[in-house]
């Protein structure tokens, strides 16, 4: 079982529309999860952080954490054409030492308008 | 906001030599980075986890003497590659840890490599 999961895609949605994007993570001590987004041929940018079960909004982002289901989602309101990427999911795992930070495989969104 | 200096961005060298690839913390300072690889098409897989002052940690299947790793101070950590091959054409990327921000993970903007 890979540590991280994520379904590859591609998601396409429509502009204006919302887009969901689910990651599923193995260690269930994992304490800290991040959603990255990146561009072909880019480095990964962070678009947010939750560490916390629940919701955390960032503008048009929306987090969900649900650690007992250890499950994480991205919710990106509106969705535009320039949000199309490649959206990675990475979490630290308690195991392994050095807070390493392990991506999944990422979620290819594609919005057209 | 921290930032990540990673040089080259490109380099093209033949089979057999080595390349030595920067990652600097310009604004802050990092005890732990981190160098990631990305085949195309696929996800950042960590290769190794450096530590300043101290011998890097490599992740299972990563040949520590073909990828060697120096991190001689808290703003600095280099990679090599050694006797390259065509298949470690790759996408290199590293990452730092802001001291300040423990949660801080920011990445440079990675280095294509293309061995020929």
């Amino acid at each position: 079982q890979k540590e991280v999961e994520q379904n590859s895609g591609p998601l396409s949605v429509p502009e204006g529309a919302i887009a969901s994007l689910n990651c599923t993570y193995s260690d269930r001590g994992s304490q800290s999860f991040f959603w990255y987004r990146q561009y072909s041929g880019k480095s990964p940018e962070l678009i947010m952080f939750i560490y916390s079960n629940g919701d955390k909004e960032d503008g048009r982002f929306t987090a969900q954490l649900n650690k007992a289901s250890q499950y994480v989602s991205l919710l990106i309101r509106d969705s535009q054409p320039s949000d199309s990427a490649t959206y990675l999911c990475a979490v630290i795992p308690l195991s392994g030492g050095y807070n390493k930070l392990i991506f999944g495989a990422g979620t290819r969104l594609a919005v057209h308008p | 906001g921290a930032v990540v200096s990673q040089h080259p961005s490109r380099v093209i060298c033949k089979s057999g030599t080595s390349v030595k690839i920067e990652c600097r913390s310009l604004d802050f300072q990092a005890t732990t980075m981190f160098w990631y690889r990305q085949f195309p098409k696929q996800s950042l897989m960590l290769m190794a986890t450096s530590n300043e002052g101290s011998k890097a940690t490599y992740e299972q299947g990563v040949e520590k003497d073909k990828f060697l790793i120096n991190h001689a101070s808290l703003t600095l950590s280099t990679l090599t590659v050694t006797s390259a091959h065509p298949e470690d054409s790759s996408f290199y990327i590293c990452s730092a840890r802001d001291r300040a921000t423990n949660y801080g993970y920011t990445f440079g903007s990675g280095t294509r490599l293309t061995v020929v």
